[in-house]
């Protein structure tokens, strides 16, 4: 099957400060990657859609100079959430997208807990 | 506006029973109709598809209607068992030129009882 992994899978940081988030997938390639959000009892939002070699198309809503997101090659996207604040924290979900016509499905990354104090 | 809604309230089933959840939208035409199931602390794990000119679908003990007049989806498990217990989003997937994007429901929690 298509795996998708996320890591870190927990991250606690200080205010101010920037984290990475990296996205792989481990067994296919994946042209296409989508960020997601996820606060406390709510549904999944999708923040960005990025595709391997050019920029991320963000979200209405989402500051894409503090949420930056590089998908260098087929198999990985990282997120940055740089200068974080504790409104930031949540719950930060990846899924990659593996071309096989005629359905591309879209597979998901275990998650990483972010809290910024 | 667009919306999609599910159940909001937790949803408590005795084991062996029949699960019927539902997936409700509004000012969306999607092409797929996607089912998920989260467990706490997890990303969504892919349960089901069903296109648009599809009435119903079926894996395992899980079923799927689609209807695209009423704007509603059913998910059913039948036979449920407490390790059904979770969290179950439905997510319309929209065809975009990079990448199909999927909006998710708020979804709804399942629990099943002994």
């Amino acid at each position: 099957g298509a795996v998708v992994s996320q890591h870190p899978s927990w991250v606690i940081c200080k205010s101010g400060t920037s984290v990475k988030i990296e996205c792989r997938s481990l067994d296919f390639q994946a042209t296409t990657m989508f960020w997601y959000r996820q606060f406390p009892k709510q549904s999944l939002m999708l923040m960005a859609t990025s595709n391997e070699g050019s920029k991320a198309t963000y979200e209405q809503g989402v500051e894409k100079d503090k949420f930056l997101i590089n998908h260098a090659s087929l198999t990985l996207s990282t997120l940055t959430v740089t200068s974080a604040h504790p409104e930031d924290s949540s719950f930060y979900i990846c899924s990659a997208q593996r071309l096989a016509p005629p359905y591309n499905e879209q597979f998901f990354g275990p998650g990483t807990r972010l809290t910024v104090l | 506006s667009q919306k999609i809604e599910q159940n909001s309230e937790a949803l408590n089933i005795q084991e062996g029973k029949t699960a019927t959840l539902t997936c409700n939208y509004t000012n969306y035409s999607p092409a797929y109709l996607q089912w998920y199931r989260q467990d706490p602390g997890r990303g969504p794990v892919f349960l089901l598809l069903i296109r648009e000119n599809e009435k119903e679908k079926r894996k395992e003990r899980l079923k799927v209607t689609f209807d695209t007049t009423l704007k509603q989806s059913l998910f059913h498990i039948t036979a449920s068992q407490p390790a059904d217990s979770a969290t179950y989003l439905c997510a319309l997937e929209i065809l975009t030129g990079g990448g199909n994007k999927l909006t998710f429901g708020t979804g709804t929690q399942l629990k099943v009882e002994l």
